[in-house]
């Protein structure tokens, strides 16, 4: 079974602070995302990374960063965080290639809240 | 616009119903074409996918794509309280997905 966890269920931090959000896959999967996720919007891709200290922005990468230094280990970065990063954080791993092997494996996600 | 629209709902029916979900996309370069499923507080997992044009059936569940119209379709027949959940379909080309808002249904009991 495939396990992808996230450091935090719930976090509450503060404007301008930074913001470490942390996801390991146990499953050695190449593919690694980080979304956002908001009421009426979906998931919106935030950046992703095809292999260890490689990455590309999503469709909102702006106020984001992220890192992969393991291949089982993917971070987002919030620079300096703004209110309007409050929302829900969902990582997701997959194989790379066609087909099923497109699944995205999700995690719990990380509720987070700047005030 | 965006890639992929669903009507957020939210969808609230009867146990036993049948429950009609669907997306519209403007992307013709879309393959794949998948529902995930999200109970509330879990990650969205995987429920089906389909390639081409036409149905699939697992169980309680059909999905249906029609490429020609770009819309895609869930359909859940005898639904179950189990099934309240949300529903997002979602769409790749590439490596990349592109999800809709979601559906929240609730099955009343």
């Amino acid at each position: 079974d495939v396990k992808v966890t996230q450091s935090s269920r719930y976090l509450v931090k503060r404007t301008g602070e930074k913001v470490f959000l942390e996801c390991v896959q146990d499953m050695d999967h190449e593919n690694m995302f980080w979304y956002r996720q908001d009421p009426g919007l979906g998931l919106r891709l935030i950046y992703f990374s095809y292999d260890v200290k490689m990455k590309e922005k999503g469709d909102i990468p702006e106020g984001y960063s992220v890192s992969r230094e393991k291949k089982e280990r993917f971070s987002l970065i919030l620079e300096s965080a703004s209110t309007n990063q409050t929302s829900m954080y969902l990582c997701a791993s997959s194989l790379p290639g066609q087909g099923l092997d497109y699944e995205q494996y999700f995690g719990p996600g990380t509720r987070l809240t700047v005030t | 616009q965006k890639e992929v629209e669903q009507d957020p709902g939210p969808l609230s029916v009867p146990e036993g119903a049948i429950v009609s979900l669907n997306c519209t996309y403007s992307n013709s370069a879309f393959q794949y074409f998948m529902w995930y499923r999200q109970y509330s507080r879990k990650g969205p997992e995987l429920l089906m996918y389909t390639y081409s044009s036409g149905n699939k059936e697992d169980g309680r569940f059909t999905a249906q794509v029609d490429k020609s119209s770009k819309y895609i379709s869930l359909f859940i027949r005898d639904s179950q309280p189990s099934d309240s959940a949300t529903y997002l379909c979602a769409m790749n080309y590439d490596y990349k997905l592109s999800f809709g808002a979601g559906t929240t249904v609730t099955v009343r009991a």
